[in-house]
């Protein structure tokens, strides 16, 4: 089974800031199929990014997706009030696992 | 737009079967597409189940496999999950989800809270 691990737990920011979330797979993800999700209190996930880069349909462009070997980074390039929210990544190169998500919470 | 909204007991004896179904609005599931169970135990993060299509074999998680059926009702546009011999471990809110070919899930339901309790 493929682990993610994401980093920090917690990441403390102000608004109009550039947040940078990793997520870390213990081994290759085939194709880099990785999955973004943003989830705010009391609702379902969101889908934001497919493939470890490709935005999903309506995401807006300050949402960006990267990859170095096994390390997969989210960027929100400028933080909105509606951005403070809980992220997971989700692999799909074999079978399907989530990390264990990243706090985005208002400094 | 599709649209998903899950149903089922919010209570269930340990031992016992868990039953949910996904009612599916906005898109014909006998089509393409993956559905899927996902679920959420309270303060924790998201564990995928199951996966389905009309057209291809079910996936499942292989820690759960041998306790769920994910079965379809194409004439109500509807799915559902079953998951025997249940414990607290899973208590959980379970949602359903369009699966993108057994990849990423685009359209998520609300979400349900199931308790497993005596």
């Amino acid at each position: 089974e493929i682990v993610l691990a994401q980093s920090p737990g917690t990441l403390s920011l102000s608004p109009g800031e550039r947040a940078t979330l990793s997520c870390r797979a213990s081994q290759g993800v085939s194709n880099n199929y990785l999955a973004w999700y943003q989830q705010r209190p009391d609702q379902a996930p969101r889908l934001l990014i497919y493939g470890a880069y490709t935005r999903a349909a309506g995401i807006p462009d300050r949402f960006s997706g990267s990859v170095s070997g096994t390390d997969f980074t989210l960027t929100i390039s400028g933080l909105e009030p509606e951005d403070f929210a809980v992220y997971y990544c989700q692999q799909y190169g074999s079978s399907r696992t989530f990390g264990q998500g990243t706090k985005v919470e208002i400094k | 737009q599709v649209q998903l909204q899950e149903s089922g007991p919010g209570l269930v004896k340990p031992s016992e079967t868990l039953s949910l179904t996904c009612t599916v609005s906005g898109y014909p599931i006998y089509r393409s597409f993956y559905w899927g169970w996902l679920r959420q135990a309270p303060g924790k993060g998201l564990e995928w189940i199951a996966s389905f299509s009309q057209s291809g074999s079910p996936a499942y998680n292989p820690s759960l496999r041998s306790r769920v059926t994910i079965s379809a009702d194409t004439s109500n546009n509807l799915f559902s999950l079953r998951l025997s011999s249940v414990t607290a471990a899973d208590t959980a809110v379970y949602y359903c989800a369009r699966d993108r070919a057994q990849q990423y899930f685009d359209s998520w339901g609300r979400g349900t809270l199931v308790t497993v309790s005596a």
